[in-house]
């Protein structure tokens, strides 16, 4: 069964760091690209970062680039979502999202999701 | 930024009706590179359709995607109780990927 794992959400203030992990297991992990999406709370969806299966392709939405970095460590099952400078419009529940795609973008369609995890960002 | 536009915001329908869900595309993108999710109150959103018509692994053939270019559709055709949820097109073939802004379907 096919499992992702949200984790380290929690209430930070503005101008600083969090850094999200997602445990995978369940298929192949290294054989996947793999996003993150948040979802405001009462908002809808919005994509944030992916990244191929061997971590060569990455790609982030405008409004974290710059500020957030994706990585992954295909040892471990692992994608991880750091995010700096964050601001109070970064609340959200982030989820991770397998693809079934090796890229970011054929086969990209989202086919699991974890639970999330929520970041909420006030002094 | 490719701008994803779905029409209802809310859809009032009774169980048995049948459900027509419209999604619209600022330009075109990628081989119609579109997917429909369902999503329910606490829970992750769910695949229903991927390709604009290729149903997911698991997913009754009540539920159908059609169209191409820029207009997209995805359709119930009788609606089931559990089928009341908000609904959401997202276009993976363009970056950055986009959501539309959802459509609700609740009970009449």
């Amino acid at each position: 069964e096919v499992q992702l794992v949200e984790s380290g959400g929690g209430l930070v203030q503005p101008g600083r760091s969090l850094r999200l992990s997602c445990a995978a297991s369940g298929f192949s992990f290294d054989d996947y690209a793999i996003h993150w999406v948040r979802q405001a709370p009462g908002k809808g969806l919005e994509w944030v970062s992916g990244i191929s299966w061997n971590s060569d392709n990455i790609d982030y939405g405008g409004s974290v680039k710059g500020r957030f970095t994706i990585s992954r460590d295909n040892a471990k099952n692992s994608l991880y979502l750091q995010m700096n400078s964050l601001r109070a419009e970064d609340t959200a529940f982030y989820y991770c999202a397998k693809t079934m795609g090796r890229g970011l973008y054929a086969g990209g369609y989202f086919d699991y999701w974890g639970q999330g995890t929520l970041v909420t960002v006030s002094s | 930024e490719i701008v994803l536009t779905q029409s209802p915001g809310t859809l009032s329908l009774s169980p048995g009706e049948r459900a027509t869900l419209s999604c619209r595309a600022s330009q075109s993108f990628t081989s119609n590179y579109l997917a429909w999710y369902q999503q329910k109150p606490g829970q992750a959103p769910r695949l229903l359709i991927y390709g604009a018509s290729s149903r997911a692994t698991g997913i009754p053939d009540r539920f159908s995607g059609s169209g191409s270019g820029t207009d997209f559709t995805l359709t119930i055709s009788r609606l089931e109780p559990e089928d009341f949820a908000v609904y959401y097109c997202q276009q993976y073939g363009s970056s950055p990927r986009t959501f539309g802004g959802g459509t609700k379907v609740e009970i009449k």
